[in-house]
């Protein structure tokens, strides 16, 4: 079951916040989240794993909140090139390595 | 210097035809992937490859083979291009299974 994104696009001025949640309908083992450019390959940002925790680096930080099956990603103080598509990937247990991807949240930030 | 790559970037074939796409990773890693990406960037995992063993087999046509030569390589196969395969495809690399992918630049396919 493919998780669900929100909101699907986002567009910001630079300097402002923006929050991006990830929704399962399925227990959840871990969340990776990526960031995609036009034209290039998506880009690992971070990885979070079962027992609620919160990761972040730089202004780039993700919660995990595995009893609700949910991902937020927070940017904050947003700069030009954090513009592109974001996608969650989720893992259920059984460690397959499979990752089922969100439909992507696009943002664009501007100057 | 390349982490992983992939080849060709771009392939433009008629309906039919035969094609390969080829994956390298030079991390090291145990684990590789192939992922589909279609033209509403929905990314959707088709294989992966634990050791050279295969260890998902997504719901994929079996006109779609991968094979796994070694734990550096991961090709793509594809016989009967049809047009429904037009798309990006991604192979990705990861230490272990579970653990980060690394994604290849990509290779467009456009079958007309």
């Amino acid at each position: 079951q493919q998780p669900v994104q929100s909101p699907q696009a986002v567009i910001l001025r630079e300097g402002e916040d923006a929050v991006i949640n990830c929704s399962s309908s399925k227990a959840l083992y871990s969340v990776h989240w990526y960031r995609q450019k036009h034209g290039e390959a998506p880009v690992f940002l971070m990885i979070l794993l079962k027992g609620g925790e919160q990761k972040g680096h730089d202004k780039i930080s993700a919660s995990f909140n595995e009893k609700k099956q949910q991902s937020s990603l927070y940017l904050t103080a947003s700069q030009l090139s954090y513009s592109g598509t974001y996608f969650c990937g989720t893992a259920g247990s059984g460690n397959t390595g499979k990752l089922i991807f969100g439909q992507g949240t696009t943002l664009q930030v501007k100057p | 210097d390349t982490a992983v790559s992939q080849t060709p970037k771009y392939l433009v074939t008629q309906m039919g035809n035969d094609k390969s796409i080829k994956c390298e990773q030079n991390l090291g890693h145990d684990t590789m992937y192939w992922y589909k990406q279609d033209s509403k960037k929905f990314l959707k995992i088709m294989f992966s490859y634990n050791n050279k063993e295969l260890i998902i087999n997504e719901t994929v046509p079996n006109r779609f083979s991968p094979k796994s030569p070694d734990k550096a390589h991961l090709n793509l196969h594809i016989n009967s291009l049809e047009l429904g395969d037009s798309a990006v495809y991604f192979c990705a690399s990861s230490q272990a299974l579970g653990e980060t992918q690394y994604f290849g630049p990509g290779t467009r396919l456009l079958v007309l």
